[in-house]
């Protein structure tokens, strides 16, 4: 059974441009999650999907920053005009149903550096 | 705001004695907990979940929950070198979303 799937595993990107980051959750999981850890930080939750439904993006900077889980293929979180700031380690995660007893399973993460 | 809050560390103890890992919250409503471990540079991995008021072993690991006092702990016997690592609480009070405290680092003495 192959985990939760994630890709690039490092990105680099300079100052103002776009970075696109994918997860593929497990299979049988129809739930997906972001969150992004700053160096020497907790993870911090950003955004929570079901398949074409953004159901809670409360941890979502309000601008640049965007996400889908389209009916077909990953979900993507994707930062518009990066700054320096963006550089963290985004991790996905995925759970097969919406229950606050279900664990989470995390991807192994995009590094982004932001030049 | 729910807040998860634990001590950053560093934690050292050595190899065979018991790593005490603890975590206290500020909410009272629907609350399942889990502990991960998180070696640097990978992802964080489950090592314990608990939802009810006690204690709950796997193997080494024990977690204990106590929901009138607002915390929850993480025991770890026979520690090894292998158990270096920062450890993660999180916690879902009903919203779906994990929240996170900000990691304890332990590092296990030979």
């Amino acid at each position: 059974n192959a985990g939760v799937m994630q890709n690039p595993r490092h990105l680099v990107r300079r100052r103002g441009q776009e970075a696109r980051l994918r997860c593929s959750p497990m299979k049988g999981h129809s739930h997906v999650y972001w969150y992004r850890q700053l160096p020497e930080e907790g993870l911090k939750f950003m955004v929570y999907l079901q398949k074409e439904n953004i159901i809670d993006e409360s941890g979502m900077p309000k601008e640049r920053f965007s996400a889908e889980f389209p009916k077909e293929g990953p979900s993507i979180l994707r930062i518009q005009q990066v700054v320096r700031g963006d550089s963290a380690a985004y991790f996905c995660a995925s759970s097969p149903r919406r229950q606050s007893e279900e664990t989470q399973y995390f991807g192994p993460g995009t590094r982004l550096l932001v030049l | 705001q729910k807040e998860v809050e634990q001590n950053s560390g560093p934690l050292s103890v050595p190899e065979g004695a018991i790593a005490s890992l603890n975590c206290t919250y500020s909410d009272r409503g629907s609350q399942s907990f889990f502990w991960y471990r998180q070696y640097s540079g990978k992802s964080p991995e489950l090592i314990m979940s608990i939802y009810s008021n006690g204690d709950k072993e796997d193997g080494r690991f024990t977690a204990q929950l106590n929901k009138a006092s607002q915390y929850v702990s993480l025991l770890i016997r026979d520690s090894q070198p292998s158990d270096s690592a920062t450890y993660l609480c999180a916690g879902n009070f009903g919203n779906e979303k994990l929240t996170f405290g900000t990691g304890t680092r332990l590092t296990i003495i030979p």
